[in-house]
């Protein structure tokens, strides 16, 4: 079964808003990626947290980390069409076989 | 420093040909990784290696697939009598030369595999 599962499947904001998205995992992990992929295109690493961290920022994102919960969660601020795609988390709770879920695809209406 | 670079972006087989993805890792990087994408799901791990081993293929299918990563050159995952299951976005990963469990893994483009 999947480690890393995403919710919601699909996101549809406007503009200028936030955009936020979860990520559950079921067993313990050294650390947490999340990854962009845009329409048929590769995935483009965004940030990556380590199980003793529980917040990191890198420009409009924002990504905390709960391990007595086994979840995450990837906050966009301020939304543009660009970042239209679908996000991605991986965990490495099976050592370096990350593993992935199905994804939150996100629209950002203009 | 160039990304994590794959040839081909799409490939067409007919089923029962061979196919032959490439990849070849960041500037630096010696672990190689090979993922499977079906359509609407997210990536699968196959095969991890280093130059000249392979580490871990518990992801890969038994039969048909091969992967090797040479002392010199690129990175070969190899399908041989491709079937119309086979049809998916296989993606190639690397990671520094050092422990792999607690660093990024940067992808390249992917290679969109179609079976006909």
């Amino acid at each position: 079964s999947q480690q890393g599962e995403e919710d919601p499947q699909a996101l549809s904001i406007q503009e200028g808003e936030n955009a936020t998205m979860n990520c559950s995992y079921k067993t313990s992990i050294n650390n947490l990626q999340w990854y962009r992929q845009n329409s048929g295109r590769g995935l483009v690493h965004l940030i990556l947290i380590r199980s003793n961290e529980r917040e990191k920022h890198s420009g409009r994102l924002r990504v905390t980390l709960d391990t007595s919960k086994k979840s995450s969660s990837l906050l966009i601020t301020a939304s543009r069409a660009a970042d239209t795609a679908s996000y991605f988390c991986a965990t490495d709770a099976d050592d370096y076989k990350l593993s992935f879920g199905a994804g939150t695809t996100v629209t950002v209406r203009a | 420093n160039a990304g994590v670079m794959q040839n081909p972006r799409h490939l067409v087989r007919r089923r029962g040909q061979e196919a032959r993805l490439r990849c070849s890792p960041m500037k630096g990087h010696s672990h190689v990784y090979w993922y499977r994408q079906l359509p609407e799901e997210g990536l699968k791990f196959m095969v991890y290696l280093q130059k000249e081993n392979i580490i871990d293929e518990s992801g890969m299918p038994k039969e048909r697939f091969s992967a090797e990563f040479p002392k010199e050159g690129p990175s070969i995952l190899r399908i041989q009598q491709v079937v119309r299951g086979d049809s998916a976005a296989y993606f190639c990963a690397s990671s520094p030369p050092y422990s792999p469990s607690y660093n990024e893994q940067f992808f390249g483009p992917g290679t969109r595999l179609t079976v006909l």
